[in-house]
């Protein structure tokens, strides 16, 4: 049974380029969470979908940040026009109750 | 808004001496969460405590969670070098769509 699966592991954007982070929760798990973290800093909520539906959104900023789980396919964050600040790991995890499974993460560097 | 936190930030240990970290919410939580991050790893559930005053062993852990449901406690027993890691709480609003993150406690664990 494969684990939550994230890619790319990696992603290199020159400011003002758009970010992909794509993930693929487990088999049967129908929660998505995506989740930011800067160096020696905890987690921070950005958002919570279910198939086709974002359910909480309070922690992803308004502008240029967008997320999405369509019915077939992964959940996909989206980061438009990013900037310096944008550098972290991003985690995603899926649920099917009340634990989490976390991805091994995106580590975005914008340059 | 909810907020968790946690002490210490850091701790440096010698094998074989014990670790405490601590969790404080500023509101009731209807459960807590603990997870654990290995450097350049992604966050691992290791447990959930629901119930008032509800503690629970896995091992060397020992989890409580205090009589108000406001705060919890991780307590590892005579450390080892592979308990390395940052442990972090977690506690969900209500409902479950958002989770808050405490800012975690790094162990150094010297060998």
């Amino acid at each position: 049974n494969a684990g939550v699966m994230q890619n790319p592991r990696h992603l290199v954007r020159r400011r003002g380029q758009e970010a992909r982070l794509r993930c693929s929760p487990m088999k049967g798990h129908s929660h998505v969470y995506w989740y930011r973290q800067l160096p020696e800093e905890g987690l921070k909520f950005m958002v919570y979908l279910q198939k086709e539906n974002i359910i909480d959104e309070s922690g992803m900023p308004k502008e240029r940040f967008s997320a999405e789980f369509p019915k077939e396919g992964p959940s996909i964050l989206r980061i438009q026009q990013v900037v310096r600040g944008d550098s972290a790991a991003y985690f995603c995890a899926s649920s099917l109750s009340y634990e989490q499974y976390f991805g091994p993460g995106t580590r975005l560097t914008v340059t | 808004g909810q907020q968790v936190m946690q002490i210490p930030q850091y701790q440096h240990v010698q094998e074989g001496e014990d670790f405490t970290t601590y969790c404080n919410s500023s509101t009731t939580l209807s459960n807590i969460q603990w997870y654990k991050q290995r450097p350049g790893g992604h966050p691992v559930f290791l447990i959930q405590l629901v119930k008032s005053g509800e503690v629970k062993k896995q091992k060397r852990l020992t989890f409580q969670f205090g009589e108000a449901k406001k705060n919890s406690s991780l307590h590892i027993t005579a450390t080892q070098t592979t308990d390395v890691g940052t442990y972090f709480c977690a506690g969900p609003k209500y409902n479950f769509n958002k989770f808050y993150f405490g800012s975690g406690t790094k162990l150094n664990v010297k060998p």
